[in-house]
């Protein structure tokens, strides 16, 4: 089945920088890539995503990067504010099928 | 309701009771996930249903650990004779689960915490 490897699990950054998250899924199959901001005690909620026909997608302050050689998504955060500290996931699946998330970064923004 | 609806939102309870967790997709999602979150972890893997298929069962950590899902909605995680490493939130999710993927929408979740 699809693993997800997601880096780094914690990353601190002073406001007004950029952040960068980074996944590996093994599937090469997988063609959707969410990515979801979880905020202290609520419910993860999706922020972005990219489909495998894409290579780069942007919505503001955030924008996500896909190379399907190298099995690889990044998540950006530019100008980073504190409300932007949460817990990030990343995911993949193939289709409508089973999401397989990465284990988390935890974005901690220095006011 | 609009979002995905779980109940009940906390539960405790005693070590070898048996607990049932429900949870309500969004009309019309033919997709449901169960997954687990421990305090600062991750989003650990229960079950997944699709539609008329048969489920992906593949993380469910024990056979104290059952789901079902009647009617294509409303799906209740049972764990048998609970445990103090049960203690945990469950979170439900769902999708449209069309052949073009979509966004999970998760509920609040359950905490459930095993004395």
């Amino acid at each position: 089945g699809e693993n997800v490897e997601q880096h780094p699990s914690t990353l601190s950054v002073q406001e007004g920088d950029s952040a960068v998250i980074k996944c590996t899924y093994s599937d090469s199959a997988s063609n959707y890539f969410p990515w979801y901001k979880q905020e202290l005690g609520k419910r993860p909620q999706l922020i972005i995503d990219i489909r495998s026909n894409v290579g780069e997608k942007k919505d503001q302050r955030i924008a996500v990067t896909l190379n399907k050689t190298a099995k690889h998504f990044s998540l950006h955060i530019t100008e980073t504010q504190p409300e932007d500290s949460a817990v990030y996931f990343c995911a993949a699946s193939i289709n409508a099928g089973k999401s397989t998330f990465g284990d988390g970064t935890t974005l901690t923004v220095k006011p | 309701g609009a979002g995905v609806s779980q109940s009940p939102s906390n539960k405790v309870t005693e070590k070898g009771k048996d607990v049932e967790l429900r949870c309500d997709p969004i009309s019309g999602h033919t997709a449901l996930y169960w997954y687990r979150q421990s305090l600062g972890q991750g989003l650990e893997f229960l079950i997944y249903f699709q539609g008329n298929s048969a489920p992906d069962k593949s993380g469910l950590p024990s056979d104290r650990f059952s789901a079902e899902r009647t009617g294509g909605s409303v799906s209740t995680l049972t764990i048998q004779r609970t445990q103090q490493e049960d203690s945990a939130v469950y979170l439900c999710a769902s999708s449209l689960g069309t052949a073009y993927p979509g966004e999970l929408f998760f509920g609040e979740g359950s905490r459930l915490t095993v004395l």
